[in-house]
């Protein structure tokens, strides 16, 4: 157990939904990273938080945003969604940008 | 464009005998490795990692070696155990810039330990 939550385990829904992905880091990490597995794309850096604010941004799509909470809990939320954005959501935090980043179970998603 | 690249997709090893994972990568500002093993509908766990600044890094069954010079890292697993049959990840990062914290990773190999 790594120590970082993510909920739901699993979503199904529809094209053209919208959805929010949960994560709660590690106690005392202030970092949050997003990542999305795909079967073509590997593992694939979305966003990444620190304390608050947006730090790094990777290849996430306009349709996604998310954000990080004075609790240092964060949200993705994924929006018009299309049969593509069907994928494992990971979750990871640090202490600090740089440092070891440690892995939530994922959120695995389903767009019918 | 592919930074990381680990270009084994599977690899199977004997238990007791030696696993070594490789992985290649191209953007020399790296200066961070990592890698992690990977089991079906889990997360990454993460394993061991590596500055540029060493060229081995020890943890119990596990090594990890990187070459600067030829921008290549491999993990060595001995002796390898039937538990260690997982997906493992290679994944690099770098100081600074607007990357700053993002892991870069490679596509994995699945390595299978027999019995």
């Amino acid at each position: 157990d790594s120590g970082v939550t993510q909920t739901p385990k699993h979503l199904i829904t529809a094209t053209g939904q919208r959805v929010t992905l949960r994560c709660s880091p590690r106690s005392g990490d202030l970092s949050v990273y997003w990542y999305q597995q795909s079967l073509d794309q590997g593992l694939q850096f979305l966003i990444q938080y620190y304390n608050g604010e947006e730090r790094a941004k990777g290849n996430i799509l306009e349709r996604f945003s998310a954000q990080q909470f004075p609790d240092l809990h964060s949200e993705l939320n994924l929006s018009s969604l299309e049969l593509g954005d069907s994928a494992l959501y990971f979750c990871a935090s640090s202490v600090l940008p740089q440092e070891t980043q440690y892995f939530g179970p994922g959120t695995r998603l389903l767009v019918l | 464009d592919q930074q990381v690249k680990q270009n084994s997709p599977s690899l199977s090893v004997q238990e007791g005998r030696i696993s070594i994972l490789n992985c290649d990568y191209t953007n020399s500002m790296f200066d961070y490795f990592l890698w992690y093993k990977k089991y079906p509908a889990e997360g990454p766990t993460f394993l061991i990692s590596i500055s540029s600044i060493k060229d081995k890094n020890e943890d119990g069954r596990f090594t990890v070696f990187l070459n600067k010079s030829a921008k290549h890292l491999s993990l060595h697993i001995v002796p390898s155990q039937p538990g260690d049959s997982a997906v493992y990840f290679c994944a690099a990062s770098r100081a600074g810039g607007t990357s700053y914290g993002k892991l870069t990773f490679g596509q994995g190999t699945i390595l299978t330990v027999h019995p």
